[in-house]
């Protein structure tokens, strides 16, 4: 599986916005970003995944790089509610493979 | 949206005992269900896949003979970790992978504590 890098911690004030970095200058043409995040005690919870343009949705932003080598996760006004891990993971559209997780990024949001 | 569900959500038992922990899709068939194994203040790590009807594909380095895979319906998969030690006591996680649209859905986890 292709490698994703993140930071291991990031810090935001309550209700500013959060940009989750994440590199993978490995992806392959078939890989697509996928972002899940993990709260406290609970299992992953999927957040949002694109393959090549930016992407919106309830939750999140994705921006993708043009050459698609980063990508970054943006939720538009942090909440207490989202302090988690959170994961940038590649996966080939929609197959038969599991998520692969890495480290990922430990988000703590101050009030 | 899709409900994986766990059972049950923590248990607590003594070493050498055998703990089954079910993993169900509730509105969708899950031909194909991954275990993960999490510890404290570690991510995720795969365990094995699990496919109905047939046997599950264990990840380097688990024992298939302790950690036993089940997959006998398209909505159900269990894990049974047989004469558990206290090295066993983890976060137990189970990924369905919808057929219909091929996304992954997760549940939300059972603690292991084995005492």
């Amino acid at each position: 599986d292709a490698k994703t890098t993140q930071p291991n911690s990031m810090e935001s004030n309550e209700e500013e916005p959060v940009h989750l970095p994440c590199n993978h200058s490995t992806i392959s043409g078939t890989d697509y970003i996928h972002w899940y995040r993990q709260l406290p005690s609970q299992g992953p919870e999927y957040v949002i995944h694109g393959l090549t343009s930016n992407v919106n949705n309830r939750m999140a932003s994705l921006a993708i790089a043009e050459d698609r080598k980063s990508s970054t996760l943006i939720l538009h006004r942090a909440t207490l509610r989202d302090a988690a891990v959170y994961y940038c993971i590649l996966r080939v559209g929609t197959g038969n493979t599991p998520l692969v997780f890495g480290k990922g990024t430990r988000l703590s949001v101050i009030a | 949206g899709a409900v994986v569900s766990q059972h049950p959500s923590w248990v607590i038992c003594k070493s050498g005992t055998s703990v089954k922990i079910e993993c169900r899709s509730l509105d969708f068939q899950a031909t194909t269900m991954f275990w993960y194994r999490q510890f404290p203040k570690q991510s995720l790590m795969l365990m094995a896949t699990s496919n109905e009807g047939s046997k599950a594909t264990y990840e380097q380095g688990v024992e298939k003979d302790k950690f036993l895979i089940n997959h006998a319906s398209l909505t159900l998969s269990t894990l049974t970790v047989t004469s558990a030690h206290p090295e066993d006591s983890s976060f137990y996680i189970c990924s369905a992978r919808s057929d219909s649209v091929g996304e992954l859905f997760f549940g939300e986890g059972s603690r292991l504590t084995v005492l």
